[in-house]
């Protein structure tokens, strides 16, 4: 069955460290691959996506994601976190043939401390 | 802000109840999208609408609907409420029908509680 696995239920930070988010997926097919950040009170928002192409993807807010296909994996990395990264983040994917049914993870809690 | 409303944002209802959500998508968007998320079942695509035909459909009751009318913004009603379907319910837009490469633009939400 086609999944989307987030390992990490909760994740705390400091200010100022780095982080790395990890998203494993299921597929037949390399799917497309996004994340997306909730913050509280929010709806989602895209931080970047993968379709094809080259393997590290820069996003918005500092973001990057690096795709590994022979891991199945397209973990998120920030260098340095800010308070305000403070989130739940989300990786999701859609099958080719899904007409962009988003399947989403079950999202990593980020906490940032000072 | 993403440019995609939803009304209410809150909902409280009772169990047996109907109720509609509604969602203007961005200017210019055709795809509406709804997605229902809660506590046990995590994120879960509901259902597509391009330009007011139905597209695709995940894991959505039968007593659920929706439609998209000529003006392109959708209502999601749901009927004979459950305690289980209090939920947040996300609505979403995207330019085209080719959801794959299309962003898809999310609205803030309509939390519903049924109790």
């Amino acid at each position: 069955a086609q999944s989307v696995t987030q390992p990490d239920i909760h994740i705390t930070v400091s200010e100022g460290a780095s982080l790395e988010l990890r998203c494993n997926y299921s597929y037949g097919a390399t799917p497309y691959l996004f994340w997306y950040v909730q913050s509280p009170g929010q709806g989602l928002q895209l931080l970047l996506k993968y379709f094809s192409g080259d393997t590290l993807v820069q996003g918005i807010k500092g973001f990057e994601a690096e795709f590994k296909r022979s891991q199945s994996s397209f973990n998120l990395r920030k260098p340095s976190v800010h308070w305000s990264d403070a989130a739940e983040y989300f990786c999701a994917v859609v099958g080719t043939d899904s007409w962009g049914k988003l399947q989403f993870g079950a999202g990593t809690q980020v906490v940032v401390t000072p | 802000d993403s440019g995609v409303t939803q009304t209410p944002k809150h909902l409280i209802t009772a169990t047996g109840q109907r109720v509609t959500l509604r969602c203007s998508p961005r200017s210019g968007d055709l795809s509406v999208y709804w997605y229902q998320q809660s506590l046990d079942q995590g994120l879960q695509f509901l259902i597509q609408y391009y330009n007011g035909e139905e597209r695709a459909k995940g894991n959505i009751l039968e007593r659920f609907s929706a439609q998209q009318f000529p003006d392109l913004h959708s209502e999601l009603n749901l009927s004979s409420l459950e305690l289980g379907d209090s939920a947040l319910y996300f609505c979403a837009s995207s330019v085209g029908i080719a959801g794959v490469t299309d962003t898809q633009y999310f609205g803030p939400g309509t939390r519903l509680t049924v109790l």
